[in-house]
């Protein structure tokens, strides 16, 4: 079985101050990891993934998310939060053919 | 490119009324997913789809829930007859890859259902 927790419902920074959305997860497998970003009434957009290459990726708009099997974590930060980052973020985690969402993080960037 | 159709974006229904909800994916994509989304929380998946043949529902409430990809193309998913905690977004994605191979998700705007 697998999971994924995000520790923060909702975060709020302000515009040129750096992200930090904390993921962790539970997999039986190696497994491969996402972020995806959602604005309102858009559709889920993937950010970056993680699929057993490097443990640093880098993804769309500035992000980048480090894979950390010790700490079973994949966090997304960004140095310089711009206003269109306001946006609800996932954390998923895959392995064989299940893909698991977390609850989301709501960020708020403020001017 | 177009991206994933869903049609329609937005219902509003009594309950014990049927739904329906369309779904294009992306052309060549052979998986299909719908996924039920709840308020504030992340998207959960319904039915996961390889060409026609769909290869994971065991989270689809049969009851009241049915969907179909005939000709392994779009896809619809029925609702009959919704009731009061059907409310949610659903959300269908497309990927050109089976989901074992941990491909890209590309989605759709979503379907908002308000059950009154």
């Amino acid at each position: 079985a697998q999971s994924v927790t995000q520790l923060d419902s909702h975060v709020s920074v302000s515009e040129g101050t750096p992200v930090l959305l904390r993921c962790n997860y539970s997999s039986s497998y190696s497994p491969s990891l996402f972020w995806y970003v959602q604005h309102p009434n858009k559709g889920l957009q993937l950010l970056l993934k993680y699929t057993s290459a490097a443990t640093l990726v880098k993804g769309i708009n500035g992000f980048e998310a480090e894979f950390k099997k010790s700490e079973t974590s994949f966090h997304l930060t960004k140095p310089s939060a711009h206003m269109s980052d306001a946006a609800e973020y996932f954390c998923v985690v895959s392995d064989r053919s299940d893909m698991r969402f977390g609850a989301g993080t709501r960020l708020t960037v403020k001017p | 490119e177009a991206g994933v159709v869903q049609s329609p974006r937005y219902k509003i229904i009594e309950k014990k009324q049927p739904v329906a909800f369309w779904c294009n994916p992306i052309s060549g994509h052979n998986t299909l997913y719908w996924y039920l989304q709840n308020l504030g929380q992340g998207p959960e998946l319904l039915i996961r789809y390889e060409n026609e043949e769909a290869v994971d529902d065991s989270q689809l409430p049969k009851d009241r829930f049915s969907a179909e990809r005939l000709k392994g193309v779009d896809s619809t998913l029925k609702i009959q007859p919704a009731e009061l905690g059907d409310s949610a977004v659903y959300l269908c994605a497309s990927s050109s890859v089976p989901a074992g191979l941990r491909g890209e998700l590309f989605f759709g705007e979503g379907s908002r259902l308000t059950v009154l």
